[in-house]
């Protein structure tokens, strides 16, 4: 079954301190992996997509990372900022021979608090 | 460029009532999605449409029904509401939907079948 697992559930950090999300994931065949950021009462925007062929991508202060051989990447964020609590969702597209659709899954997400 | 609207932003119904979601873009993307986003959960896919006039069921297409009878709009139907219905709903859009083109979201409607 495809699966994206997130971790941790939630976070809680200071005002200019960096931090690291987890994402291990089950999707096969993989095609791409995305990180969106969730801000509370909004829809989910992009920062990252990342390719197989790609292990390292940054946006700004976030980095992405991929390891598709472990099936596993992370989210790092570099002197966060009060405007970073947001849910942190990882995002992974799979393509499935035969069809026109590539289905993306969804990560439960991670719940960044940044407190001052 | 508003990008990814929703209409409207709340609701509340009661069980049995029927409803529809409107979603528009002017982005002049082929691709629109419905998902629905419930606590601890990942978004998951009701309906999608690859075009103007055509739609196609997601994972969770139960108790909904679509209709893209324009290129910018993507309508969501609740014919009868369950409580199982409550959920932040959201709307996508991409130009397309292989390799890494991306979706974008508009600010979700939060409905609540009572």
């Amino acid at each position: 079954k495809n699966q994206v697992e997130q971790s941790p559930q939630s976070l809680i950090i200071l005002e200019g301190k960096n931090c690291t999300l987890q994402c291990n994931y089950t999707v096969s065949p993989f095609s791409n992996l995305r990180w969106y950021k969730q801000d509370t009462g909004r829809g989910p925007v992009s920062l990252t997509i990342m390719t197989f062929s790609e292990n390292t991508k940054s946006n700004g202060r976030y980095t992405a990372t991929l390891d598709a051989d472990t099936k596993q990447s992370s989210l790092h964020i570099t002197a966060s900022q009060l405007s970073d609590s947001a849910s942190y969702i990882c995002v992974v597209r799979y393509s499935p021979g035969g069809t026109s659709y590539g289905k993306l899954t969804f990560g439960q997400g991670t719940i960044l608090t940044v407190h001052p | 460029n508003a990008g990814v609207t929703q209409t409207p932003k709340f609701r509340v119904l009661k069980t049995g009532q029927s409803m529809t979601l409107l979603c528009a873009q002017d982005m002049n993307h082929e691709y629109m999605y419905w998902y629905r986003q419930d606590p601890g959960m990942g978004l998951r896919l009701i309906h999608y449409s690859v075009g103007e006039g055509t739609t196609a069921k997601g994972e969770v297409p139960d108790g909904y029904n679509v209709s893209r009878l324009k290129k910018q709009n993507f309508l969501l139907g609740l014919e009868s509401a369950a409580p199982s219905q409550t959920s932040v709903y959201f709307c996508a859009s991409s130009y397309g939907t292989g390799g890494v083109y991306e979706q974008y979201f508009g600010p979700g409607t939060r409905l609540t079948v009572t």
